[in-house]
């Protein structure tokens, strides 16, 4: 069974510019995540969605950042403009079921860094 | 809110020594516990977790947790460490019955010395 894909790993950008990340979630996984993990902490959900729909965007910066989750399958998170405390990880995971006791998947990440 | 409590952001061990890494949560309610390994450059993967049932939990690659309701801990262990072991280790929290997240802690660091 393939796992969770992310694209790009690694992405380096200045200050102001904008910047997209791809997630495609494990096939027939309904629930979708984005986590956002700086270096040396644990990661901290962004946004949360079931199917096609938002669950949870409680800690998404919304005035600069945003997901859309089309057709209820790959994800985009999009950052603009960049702050430099966005340099992080930004992780992607699924799960089969939007409850708590599911186990989530986890991709790859992108390493964004902000100069 | 809950909150999860890693004591020790770095632990060292000698390879085939005992390995014991630190939870604690905040709730007063036993939430859902899990136990995840991020290898550098790689993205977390699931040890274990406690949902219901048995207290005490096996995982993958010989680890497992004991979950205390009166300690209000969900402590990783491992009888003997090997040096493929060494990662970051993240205990994390869902509550039960709803959609909520996890909440992951800060993380602990284990070094396994030859």
């Amino acid at each position: 069974e393939a796992g969770v894909a992310q694209s790009p790993r690694y992405k380096i950008i200045e200050k102001r510019q904008s910047v997209a990340f791809w997630c495609n979630p494990i096939s027939g996984h309904a629930t979708l995540y984005w986590y956002q993990q700086i270096l040396g902490q644990g990661p901290k959900l962004l946004i949360q969605f079931q199917n096609n729909g938002v669950v949870d965007d409680s800690q998404l910066p919304k005035d600069r950042f945003s997901a859309e989750r089309l057709k209820g399958v790959d994800s985009t998170l999009k950052i603009q403009p960049a702050k430099l405390e966005d340099s992080a990880v930004y992780l992607c995971a699924s799960s089969t079921q939007a409850g708590g006791r599911g186990t989530q998947y986890f991709g790859p990440g992108t390493r964004l860094t902000v100069l | 809110a809950q909150s999860v409590t890693q004591l020790g952001s770095h632990v060292s061990v000698s390879e085939g020594a005992l390995v014991l890494l630190r939870c604690n949560y905040s709730s007063s309610v036993p939430p859902y516990l899990f136990w995840y390994v991020q290898y550098p450059n790689q993205g977390l993967q699931l040890l274990l977790k406690y949902t219901t049932g048995a207290t005490l939990v096996k995982g993958i690659n010989g680890f497992e947790a004991e979950f205390k309701k009166s300690e209000t801990s969900f402590h990783l262990t491992k009888p003997s460490a090997h040096m493929s072991d060494a990662a970051e280790y993240f205990c994390a929290v869902s509550d039960r019955g709803s959609a909520r997240q996890l909440t992951f802690g800060s993380g602990t660091q284990l070094t396994v010395l030859p």
